[in-house]
């Protein structure tokens, strides 16, 4: 099974400063037919269910504030929130979807300082 | 609009088994795959299962493997995940995700909102 890592596990940030994720596999998760990263970024508010931000690593889906980015290719991927608002307070987690079994990071928390 | 209603969540014994459903409307159900997360209170999410367009394909958690087992019904355009053998780490908050493109190997681009499945005596 593919292991996926985030750091850091927590991170408080200033009203339109910039937060960034990190997420790590434990085998690459680029399908090199297609050269695409098989990875996505999801935000979870508290009390509502998971909400997809980008998938392919780092397309945004449609829309997804284009304050959110995605970048990284293999095992190493990084989210970043270029100005962050009060609404982005929330948990995020990347996930693979290279191969079964389909596996989430551990999460973010992201908080205003 | 995509909507997925997830239901069948309880409290049950160890040991014991539990049927979820989620009805699905606003999409062409039969195009899309199906998965089942879950959040055990306070945790993260865990990926439990998941099923292709047609049904023909299922994928599974280790955790889960041969005690849970994934299926729709593309007639009536619902899914369903029965849990048996459960055990106190079943306890969890089950969503109901619709697959994001009709390839089996995407994210969930929707969610329900979950039915809490609570395993204790």
């Amino acid at each position: 099974d593919i292991v996926m890592t985030q750091s850091p596990d927590s991170l408080a940030v200033s009203l339109g400063e910039r937060a960034t994720i990190n997420c790590k596999s434990s085998q690459s998760v680029l399908y090199s037919s297609n050269n695409k990263n098989y990875l996505a970024w999801y935000q979870q508010r508290p009390g509502q269910p998971p909400k997809l931000l980008i998938h392919w690593a780092s397309t945004r889906e449609s829309g997804v504030p284009d304050r959110f980015s995605g970048s990284g290719s293999g095992t190493d991927f990084t989210l970043t929130i270029s100005s962050l608002q009060a609404e982005d307070v929330a948990v995020y987690y990347c996930q693979q979807y290279y191969s079964s079994p389909f596996t989430f990071g551990p999460g973010t928390k992201v908080d205003v300082k | 609009e995509v909507q997925l209603l997830e239901s069948g969540g309880g409290l049950v014994q160890p040991g014991g088994s539990l049927r979820l459903s989620c009805a699905a409307s606003g999409f062409t159900f039969s195009s899309y795959g199906m998965s089942w997360v879950r959040q055990a209170p306070g945790k993260g999410l865990q990926w439990v299962s998941a099923i292709s367009g047609s049904g023909g394909s299922t994928y599974y958690a280790d955790s889960v493997k041969g005690r849970f087992t994934i299926s729709r019904d593309n007639s009536k355009n619902t899914l369903y995940l029965q849990m048996n053998s459960l055990r106190a780490e079943d306890t969890a908050v089950y969503y109901c995700a619709k697959i994001g493109a009709t390839s089996d190997y995407f994210p969930a681009d929707y969610w329900g909102q979950g039915t809490l499945v609570t395993v204790s005596s």
